[in-house]
């Protein structure tokens, strides 16, 4: 079955250790993106990969680092200087579904890992 | 990409449509509508995309007004199932924007 995975389902870190969530998809989509979401709140931009190699900065980036070595994969990195790391973070890749004019894309997630720094 | 507002919460009966609107009044002309859901805990799923014309598929109804400046989305028979957050969103790239979204009850 094609799709994303995220391991853990769950983490529990002590505050001031970094910490490496992965992401692997087997989809074949060139772009995948990292989201962090709160307790009712939406879903909010961090990493976003178009290309192997290749990451820009999304709407949060900061205490957050990625690396895009392969095309499957895209882990993040919580560092110890993320503020507040405890959320839920979830990972998607995107592909082109455009039409006949403009471009549209599909996003796909994964099921999330739930942080929890105490 | 334009800004999209969505009322916080909505209900809906079982078996009744459920009728989800979305203003983007400052969309630009290449920008799509687009919808997504997301069951708690869960990660999000795409519904269906817009431009200009409605569409249909499996799951819903997009109905995007002639100015395109609102839509509304309409799942015809709603279930329990359907109880989720639902999210309008625009965009031109890959790269989208997620709102606080509706949160629709489907009940009994």
């Amino acid at each position: 079955d094609g799709g994303i995975t995220q391991s853990p389902k769950y983490l529990f870190r002590k505050e001031g250790q970094n910490v490496t969530l992965s992401c692997e998809q087997n989809l074949n989509h060139d772009a995948m993106y990292w989201y962090r979401q709160d307790p009712g709140q939406g879903l909010r931009l961090i990493y976003y990969s178009q290309i192997v190699n290749d990451f820009q900065k999304g709407d949060i980036a900061e205490g957050y680092s990625v690396s895009r070595e392969k095309k499957e994969s895209f882990p993040l990195t919580v560092t110890s200087a993320q503020k507040n790391p405890t959320a839920f973070y979830l990972c998607a890749s995107s592909i082109d579904i455009s039409r006949t004019s403009g471009r549209a894309y599909e996003q796909y997630f994964g099921p999330g890992t739930r942080l929890t720094v105490t | 990409d334009a800004k999209t507002t969505q009322p916080p919460s909505m209900d809906c009966a079982e078996g009744r449509a459920a009728n989800l609107p979305c203003n983007h009044s400052t969309i630009s002309g290449n920008e799509y509508v687009y919808w997504y859901r997301q069951i708690h805990s869960q990660g999000p799923q795409y519904i269906i995309h817009g431009l200009k014309n409605n569409e249909t598929n499996e799951m819903a109804s997009l109905i995007i007004t002639e100015d395109r400046k609102s839509s509304t989305l309409i799942l015809p028979h709603a279930t329990l199932r359907d109880t989720a957050v639902y999210y309008c969103l625009t965009g031109t790239a890959s790269k989208l924007t997620f709102g606080t979204g509706t949160r629709l009850q489907v009940t009994l």
